[in-house]
């Protein structure tokens, strides 16, 4: 069975340009959730998906957007880049209900703003 | 308030010995979950093992085991018979708002443990 997987592995971005990060859950989970884990801190909650609906959001600015696709797909986007942006985002998906509820996470994509 | 403490930044541990990595956490909810994560050099976060707040036994996984004190609010790490291949930060997770369906993850900072050959 596929698990999380995300895209792209790296993106190298210019301060002031828009990213787009791709997040797809294992087969039958409904729940995505965004994290971002920059250089030496710690996993920073971004965004919870559920059933295509935004159903919570971190202490995260605006410009930190995305979406749930009805196959449970979804993005994220940053808008306005800066340099602070550059680090890990990972995505982990979860079948909410599910004994246990774990979350699994995707590989992770780097990004760097320059 | 921090809602989970990992208090050990770093931690070193030889070879085929166990070690223990600390996790303390705060919540009022009666239903939650705590996890534990390692993530490698290469980023990805590998789930470990799970221990349900009203789980009776402290969960297993082969070489791991979560010492779960729901008393003391702790829910440590155990890494028997450490291998070079463990060298990873670990995070310590808590999943709160299960009563209420609003399933809330929370992390740690992590501890980055460095098997000694």
């Amino acid at each position: 069975e596929a698990g999380v997987t995300q895209s792209p592995t790296h993106l190298i971005k210019t301060r002031g340009q828009q990213a787009t990060l791709r997040c797809s859950p294992i087969s039958g989970h409904t729940s995505v959730y965004w994290y971002q884990q920059a250089l030496g801190l710690g996993l920073q909650f971004l965004l919870w998906y559920d059933e295509g609906e935004e159903r919570n959001r971190g202490n995260f600015p605006p410009r930190f957007s995305g979406r749930q696709f009805p196959n449970y797909s979804s993005e994220l986007n940053v808008n306005a880049l800066e340099l602070e942006d550059s680090a890990l985002y990972l995505c982990a998906s979860s079948l909410v209900g599910d004994d246990g509820n774990t979350i699994y996470f995707g590989e992770g994509s780097w990004l760097t703003v320059v | 308030a921090q809602k989970i403490t990992q208090t050990q930044p770093g931690m070193f541990v030889q070879e085929k010995e166990a070690v223990t990595l600390d996790c303390t956490y705060d919540t009022s909810d009666p239903s939650y979950g705590l996890f534990w994560y390692k993530q490698p050099s290469s980023g990805e976060m590998i789930f470990l093992i799970y221990q349900g707040s009203y789980d009776q036994q402290n969960a297993t996984e082969g070489r791991y085991s979560l010492n779960f004190q729901k008393a003391r609010k702790s829910a440590n790490l155990v890494i028997s018979a450490s291998q070079l291949g463990d060298s990873a930060m670990y995070f310590c997770a808590m999943r709160e708002g299960e009563t209420s369906g609003t399933y809330k993850y929370i992390f740690g900072t992590g501890t980055r443990l460095k098997v000694l050959a």
